[in-house]
């Protein structure tokens, strides 16, 4: 089993509509969450961190964490065709010989038509 | 565009064969890491230098090696190559005060191994 489990979609949504992206995880030890996006034939891009549980907004990108359940989800309101690509959760636990280790699920699809 | 370098872009070789990627992080940027892309793994973390120091191990085959040089850029060496190999690198580089999920990725070297 895969410490980070992300659904690899694919997820086609009309544009304007609400996007919810999911990923679980089973490492405890991780106190670091963050969402990459990535679009085609390009590097992933960071789009947002959150340490430990709570809610981070940023514009239209709304992130949760959720220790005690190991679930973290993204949202995106009022989606666009801009925001097609695939998008990454990546997690990271403190200190050690871990420090800067990302460990990523496998990436969601997301497809926005107009 | 992030600022990190990769070369180079595309890289056709044989079974047997040794490569070597190259990469050039952002300016100021210490921290140098290496991943690797497949369809069936996913994004998986390589290994992380530090200011020409090894800081971090995650999955890297013992066929593959890397080191960061004085100047900053990074090398990753991947020798014996196998069909398995073949997958897409990249290369990221986070900024000197610790933010070390703040990853800036470059374009990637495209691996084929015939």
């Amino acid at each position: 089993q895969k410490e980070v489990e992300q659904d690899p979609g694919p997820l086609s949504v009309p544009e304007g509509a609400i996007v919810s992206l999911n990923c679980t995880y089973s490492n405890s030890a991780f106190q670091y969450f963050m969402w990459y996006r990535q679009y085609s034939r390009k590097g992933p891009e960071l789009l947002m961190y959150t340490y430990s549980s709570g809610n981070k907004e940023d514009g239209r990108f709304t992130a949760q964490v959720d220790k005690s359940s190991k679930y973290i989800s993204l949202f995106i309101r009022d989606s666009q065709p801009s925001d097609s690509a695939t998008y990454l959760c990546a997690m990271s636990d403190t200190g050690g010989t871990s420090y800067g280790k990302l460990t990523f699920g496998q990436g969601t699809i997301l497809t926005v038509h107009p | 565009d992030s600022g990190v370098t990769q070369t180079p872009k595309h890289l056709i070789t044989a079974t047997g064969q040794r490569v070597t990627l190259r990469c050039s992080p952002r300016s100021g940027d210490l921290s140098v890491y290496w991943y690797q892309q497949s369809l069936d793994q996913g994004l998986q973390f390589l290994i992380q230098y530090y200011n020409g120091e090894e800081r971090a191990k995650g999955n890297i085959l013992e066929r593959f090696s890397a080191q960061q040089f004085p100047d900053l850029h990074s090398e990753l060496n991947l020798s014996s190559l196998e069909l398995g190999d073949s997958a897409l690198y990249f290369c990221a580089s986070s900024p000197p005060d610790g933010l070390f999920y703040e990853q800036y990725f470059g374009p990637g070297t495209r691996l084929t191994v015939t």
